[in-house]
């Protein structure tokens, strides 16, 4: 069956400019999560997603990200005015539900490089 | 905050033996451990979720014990094979909130 979906698969932007990456889940998947990794660099969270709400965004980094999820489905992260630190793989996972037996299926993420 | 470790970063075996991965965390308060694996330029792939109350899980060549007093989750992979070769990583979710505390990883080579 589809997997998780995530676009596009690279994304190189110059410095200061805005980013939209974009997570399609597996269809039915209530919770959605963001996470970033960079090189050498453990998984790092973002931000978690319970249906379209978002009871946990501490992991973002700064006022420049921000994420939305509509429909309890899509999720776009949004990063504005890019700076050369956030290159890293932005990776977006889903499970069935919230609850602790549910594992994350995660995505191909989507290669970020500031140039 | 919780800390998960992953020991050694990396190694190669050769074809045929036993791999032993090890993970360790530092607060024993947690709802579930799962172990993934991660090929080059790939997302991660769920292996083994052990929820708190369980000691080990199995799936095929797998298995993967948990002993939460100690903060300790051992990974095991019977029998290697050159598709094994990837990078493996432990994550602990823990109570209050939803998210996966990750390792850093094993990355493994096996030799043909």
């Amino acid at each position: 069956g589809a997997g998780v979906s995530q676009s596009p698969s690279n994304k190189v932007t110059e410095k200061g400019k805005d980013v939209e990456l974009r997570c399609d889940p597996i269809s039915g998947h209530t919770a959605l999560y963001w996470y970033r990794q960079s090189l050498g660099q453990g998984l790092e969270f973002l931000i978690y997603f319970q249906g379209n709400s978002a009871p946990d965004k501490s992991g973002l980094p700064s006022d420049r990200f921000s994420a939305e999820r509509t429909g309890g489905s899509v999720s776009t992260l949004t990063i504005q005015r890019t700076q050369q630190e956030d290159s890293a793989v932005y990776l977006c996972a889903s499970s069935l539900t919230r609850q602790y037996n549910s594992p994350l299926h995660f995505g191909n993420g989507t290669r970020l490089t500031v140039t | 905050k919780q800390e998960v470790t992953q020991i050694p970063a990396a190694l190669s075996v050769p074809e045929g033996e036993n791999l032993v991965l090890n993970c360790s965390f530092t607060d024993s308060a947690i709802y579930n451990l799962q172990w993934f694996r991660q090929d080059p330029g790939k997302g991660l792939t769920s292996l083994l979720l052990i929820q708190s109350s369980q000691r080990e899980q199995t799936s095929g060549r797998l298995n993967a014990s948990l002993d939460k007093s100690s903060g300790r989750s051992t990974l095991y992979i019977a029998a290697s094979q050159p598709g094994d070769s990837a990078t493996y990583l432990c994550a602990v979710m823990g109570p209050g909130n939803n998210r996966l505390a990750f390792g850093k990883g094993n990355q493994v080579v096996v030799i043909p």
